[in-house]
Parts: C-alpha cells; sequence; structure tokens
C-alpha cells in the first residue's frame, strides 16, 4: 500500500531564506508524485507533479521538486522564501495506474519577516 | 473554466439533522473525488467516481454517509443523521481521464460544523 511521509508539521524559516520541506513514500512500484499548497480557507492547489522523465521537476511560484529513487524521496525547495509563501503544503502520490492521490499530513509553512 | 464548484462553503446544522453537500466538477473530467480534511486525520479519501459511477467507496465512514453522481456535473454528499464528529471540511476535486498524470483540481471546500 502507498504512504506517504512528511516530516515536520510546522517549518519557520526566514524571509529570503531556503525553504526544504521533506517528503517520503512507500509504492511498490514507481509512482506519480505531487506537491499541494493550501492557503488559508482555500482548495488545494497543485504545484507541481513528477510523472515520468527528468527527476528535477520545477513548479508554480519558484518552488521545485526533485524526485529521488532511491531516496524513496520527494522534497520540496525553494531558494527564497517569500511572506507569501505563508501556507499549508501537502505532498502526495499515486501508483501507475490508479486513480487514488494519498497524501501526507502536510507541513505548515511558516514565514518570519 | 470556473473550477470545480462546491456549494455551500460554509454549513452550520444541529445533530440529527441531514446534510447535503454539492459539487459541480470541470467540464470535460471524468474522475470526481470527495475528501474529508480533519486536523486529527488529514485528508481522506471518501469515494470517487469515474464516468458517474461510483468506483471505490471504501473511505465512507458509516452508513450514515452516501453520494451520488446522477449526471456528469453535478455529484452531492449526503450525512444523515448528522454528528457532531461529521465537522470537517469537504473538499470535491475533479480530474480528466487517462494516465493518471495531471493530479486533481480542488473545489474550495465545504465547512460543515455540527452542533
Amino acid at each position: 500500500a502507498q504512504s506517504v511521509t512528511q516530516l515536520g508539521s510546522h517549518v519557520s524559516v526566514s524571509e529570503g531564506a531556503l525553504v526544504l520541506l521533506r517528503c517520503n513514500y512507500s509504492s511498490s512500484v514507481p509512482p506519480y508524485l505531487f506537491w499541494y499548497v493550501q492557503y488559508p480557507n482555500q482548495g488545494l492547489q497543485l504545484l507541481l507533479k513528477y510523472t515520468t522523465g527528468a527527476t528535477l521537476v520545477k513548479g508554480i511560484n519558484g518552488f521545485e521538486a526533485e524526485f529521488k529513487k532511491s531516496e524513496t524521496s520527494f522534497h520540496l525547495t525553494k531558494p527564497s522564501a517569500h511572506m507569501s509563501d505563508a501556507a499549508e503544503y501537502f505532498c502526495a502520490v499515486s501508483e501507475r495506474g490508479a486513480q487514488k492521490l494519498v497524501f501526507g499530513q502536510g507541513t505548515r509553512l511558516t514565514i518570519n519577516p | 473554466d470556473a473550477g470545480v464548484i462546491q456549494s455551500p462553503r460554509h454549513e452550520v446544522t444541529e445533530m440529527g439533522q441531514e446534510v447535503t453537500l454539492r459539487c459541480k466538477p470541470i467540464s470535460g473530467h471524468d474522475y470526481l473525488f470527495w475528501y474529508r480534511q480533519t486536523m486529527m486525520r488529514g485528508l481522506e479519501l471518501l469515494i470517487y467516481f469515474n464516468n458517474n459511477v461510483p468506483i471505490d467507496d471504501s473511505g465512507m465512514p458509516e452508513d450514515r454517509f452516501s453520494a451520488k453522481m446522477p449526471n456528469a456535473s453535478f455529484s452531492t454528499l449526503k450525512i444523515q443523521p448528522s454528528e457532531p464528529r461529521d465537522s470537517a471540511v469537504y473538499f470535491c476535486a475533479s480530474s480528466p481521464s487517462g494516465p493518471f498524470a495531471y493530479g486533481y483540481t480542488f473545489g474550495s471546500g465545504t465547512r460543515l460544523t455540527v452542533v
């Protein structure tokens, strides 16, 4: 069965600092991987996804993530945090051929001025 | 494209009452999903449909919950009778068919409070 573990339920960084949100997955086959962002009182918005091809994936708002099969990881990064990045971030996994997404518990990102 | 539309945005009801949540998926999307979000359990998949047919309802917590999709542009999630532990944000999401590589498009959610 697929599962997703997000390390750290709350991450706090200073404005301009590197953002690193960690995600590890468990899947019996190479999965599809996703990062979503949720702003307060809103639905989830797709940030980026990995399906096939290049393992470094670029998304919206300057975020990127790298699929590392050997580490079963899909960490999300952004070189320089902005106040508007404050939100909750969810990593999700789906096995190829399956329609269901399994979400991690989420990481709340706080940006300090 | 108006996105996935959910109504109402907020619902407050008394324990024992029937609650109906509504969702209009994106036109052309063949898959529709209902999720529930709580602090304790995070995002849980309740049920999903493909071409209006329920495919997997293993996440529906109890017989008090039911979902229908009478046509490609409308789905409902009903709770009868409602209980305080049903208080949560309920999200609807839709996805196009084909190899599952698109992710979902989520609605803004319905915040349900049962008192």
